[in-house]
């Protein structure tokens, strides 16, 4: 099983582009989650999903949207993107119960110009 | 909402030593705490995790203990060896409502000297 695949693995944005980043599971997993990791801030998250079509704010929410229209797939959206976007993010899946490992893609590099 | 700190952000060990990584946590309803490895290059793993009715776990050369009154955990790492040099993380949950909220500590890089 691949586990979670993250697209793409690197990308470079001018402000004001916009892009979506794909994550996929293959582990039937009722939750998803998008992260990003900063140099001293550790893992904050952005969004999470708790099923197919819901969808449900994090810590660090403003300038992304997501969306969760197959079970199998959490896209996380940049609309206009800036130069604070500029991060490493990693989507992660678990299955539907209060706790339990969180399963990690190998992440998505961003760089905002 | 939760707030984790994790001691210390840099810790190096010779071969063979001992590493402790501590974490401490504000929500005293939190009740999972996990620790996860990242590798360069790659996403975090879990490699130990506790609940909050049990006060230590062991898995072969690592160890987590839970001080809940204290409201804080660490990571055992004995004999340490070259495969042990990433980035730790601790954590912290807090069930609310329909879904549990993972909160991470902002990580500790450890380097395992020859």
């Amino acid at each position: 099983n691949a586990g979670v695949t993250q697209t793409p693995k690197f990308r470079v944005l001018k402000t004001g582009q916009s892009m979506t980043l794909l994550c996929a599971q293959d582990m039937n997993h009722e939750y998803m989650y998008w992260y990003r990791q900063d140099p001293g801030m550790g893992l904050r998250l952005i969004h999470y999903s708790v099923g197919e079509g819901t969808t449900a704010k994090g810590e660090v929410p403003d300038g992304y949207n997501v969306s969760r229209l197959k079970k199998q797939n959490f896209l996380l959206g940049l609309e206009s993107a800036a130069p604070s976007q500029t991060s490493v993010y990693f989507c992660a899946s678990r299955l539907a119960e209060v706790t339990g490992e969180l399963f990690f893609g190998e992440g998505s590099r961003l760089t905002v110009l | 909402g939760e707030n984790v700190e994790q001691h210390p952000s840099t810790l190096s060990v010779q071969e063979g030593d001992s590493a402790v990584i501590k974490c401490t946590y504000s929500d005293s309803a939190s009740n999972y705490f996990p620790w996860y490895k990242q590798e360069l290059g790659k996403g975090p793993q879990l490699i130990i995790d506790i609940r909050s009715n049990v006060g230590e776990k062991k898995d072969q050369r690592i160890a987590v203990t839970l001080n809940k009154t204290a409201k804080h955990f660490s990571l055992h790492i004995t004999e340490t060896q070259p495969e042990d040099s990433a980035v730790y993380f601790c954590a912290a949950s807090t069930y609310r409502g329909t879904a549990s909220k993972l909160t991470f500590g902002t990580g500790t890089r450890l380097q395992v000297t020859l």
